[in-house]
């Protein structure tokens, strides 16, 4: 299995350019979460989707869309990127009814 | 502000020592945490888990604590190794149907030889 997978490794992009950031799990989990990641912080969730279908907003949502495409895949989307969402992104899985969710190896985004 | 937080933003030990990482925490209606492990350039990778309901949970070489009284969690590694330089995030799942880890800000721990 390769777990959970990020695409891409790497993106700088200028203010107000668009991106998608994919994640995709092989280990037929039903949640997936997006987090971000700044200097010297713990994760802060974005957004997660309990089940395909479905999404929520979780605690720093502003600037960001989110797609649960099936049950493996779950994207996020910057719509017009800014500075301050120069960060690295995590996707993060779990499986429904255990709580440990497995994490991605990241995004690392810089928007000038 | 934070709800889960860590007491020392760096760790110091000799290599063969034990490692005590501290972690507060404020939520009351937390039932569940976690400690995850993150290397440079890496995502976090799960290191040992602990139910509201238990005090004390072991793995190998691993050891987690919670104390509710205090609100106060602690991952104990034995006969740290240069591997186990990393930064350490505890994370804590709220109660009430709530979905998501809410992490501290991390301990960097570092291994002197």
């Amino acid at each position: 299995n390769a777990g959970v997978t990020q695409t891409p490794k790497f993106q700088v992009l200028k203010t107000g350019q668009s991106m998608t950031l994919q994640c995709a799990q092989d280990m037929n989990h039903n949640s997936m979460y997006w987090y971000r990641q700044d200097p010297g912080m713990g994760l802060r969730l974005i957004y997660y989707s309990a089940s395909e279908g479905t999404t929520d907003k979780g605690e720093v949502p502003n600037g960001y869309n989110v797609s649960r495409l099936n049950k493996r895949e779950f994207s996020l989307r910057l719509e017009s990127a800014a500075p301050s969402q120069t960060s690295v992104y995590f996707c993060a899985s779990r499986f429904a009814g255990l709580e440990t969710q497995y994490f991605g190896p990241g995004t690392r985004l810089l928007v000038l | 502000g934070e709800s889960v937080g860590l007491h020392l933003p760096t760790l110091s030990v000799q290599e063969g020592d034990n490692s005590i990482i501290n972690c507060a925490y404020s939520n009351s209606a937390s039932d569940y945490f976690i400690w995850y492990k993150q290397e440079s350039g890496k995502g976090p990778q799960f290191i040992i888990d602990i139910r509201s309901n238990m005090d004390k949970r072991q793995g190998q070489r691993v050891t987690v604590l919670l104390n509710k009284t205090v609100k106060h969690l602690s991952l104990q590694i034995a006969a740290t190794q240069p591997g186990d330089s990393a930064v350490y995030f505890c994370a804590e799942r709220s109660g009430g149907g709530a979905d998501g880890l809410t992490f501290g800000k991390g301990t960097h721990l570092i291994i002197q030889p």
